[in-house]
């Protein structure tokens, strides 16, 4: 079955020091993925995606995702965290024939000053 | 600015009630997605349509249902609420065409069944 995991239930880093979130994934042809942001008390907004071409992917407010099929991981990354990037944040994988997303558990990230 | 919309934001019941959930958007979407959130299970589907008088069952279907009348509004009723249904839950929409397209959400409603 196809699944999406987020092995940390929570993140901390320091104001200033890269930070990285890790997402896996199983699933059965080529994925679309995709992370979204969950700000305390507010909806889901969308980060960035994967689709195809470069592995590499650039998003909103400078986060960065590298795809890695070998690894199977869609991994967030930011060089310099900032207080304000302090959400709960969900990596998520989409049916290509229905466009369903099935959402990773989430990871909270904590950034401190 | 196009947007999407929940009410009530915050709603308590009885078990055993009928309750129903209003999501509406204006981007002229014709995906539209409920799901919910819990802790430790991330956010699970509950049903979601592709258009008008076109629903489809998600991975959490039961004791729920929705009706698409138009393209802005997908209703959530919960039949006989139950206090398992407990949580919040988020409305969200899409571009036509199944799949590439970002899901976007509205602020969510906070449900307490007692």
């Amino acid at each position: 079955a196809q699944s999406v995991a987020q092995p940390e239930d929570q993140v901390n880093v320091a104001e200033g020091n890269p930070l990285t979130v890790k997402c896996t994934y199983s699933v059965s042809g080529n994925p679309y993925l995709f992370w979204y942001v969950q700000y305390p008390n507010r909806g889901l907004q969308f980060l960035l995606k994967y689709i195809t071409g470069d592995n590499l992917v650039k998003g909103s407010y400078g986060f960065e995702a590298e795809f890695n099929k070998s690894q199977t991981s869609f991994h967030l990354k930011k060089p310099s965290a900032l207080v304000s990037d302090s959400a709960l944040y969900f990596c998520a994988y989409q049916f290509s024939n229905t466009g369903k997303l099935i959402f990773g558990q989430g990871t909270t990230l904590q950034v401190k000053p | 600015d196009a947007e999407i919309t929940q009410s009530p934001r915050h709603k308590i019941t009885e078990t055993g009630r009928q309750v129903t959930l209003a999501c509406h958007q204006t981007w002229n979407h014709n995906n539209m997605f409920w799901y919910r959130q819990d802790l430790g299970h991330g956010l699970r589907l509950i049903h979601y349509s592709y258009g008008v008088h076109d629903t489809n069952k998600g991975e959490v279907s039961d004791g729920y249902s929705v009706s698409r009348s138009n393209t802005e509004d997908l209703p959530l009723t919960l039949e006989s609420a139950a206090s398992s249904q407990t949580s919040v839950y988020f409305c969200a929409s899409s571009e036509h065409g199944t799949t590439r397209y970002e899901q976007y959400f509205g602020p969510g409603t906070r449900l307490t069944v007692t």
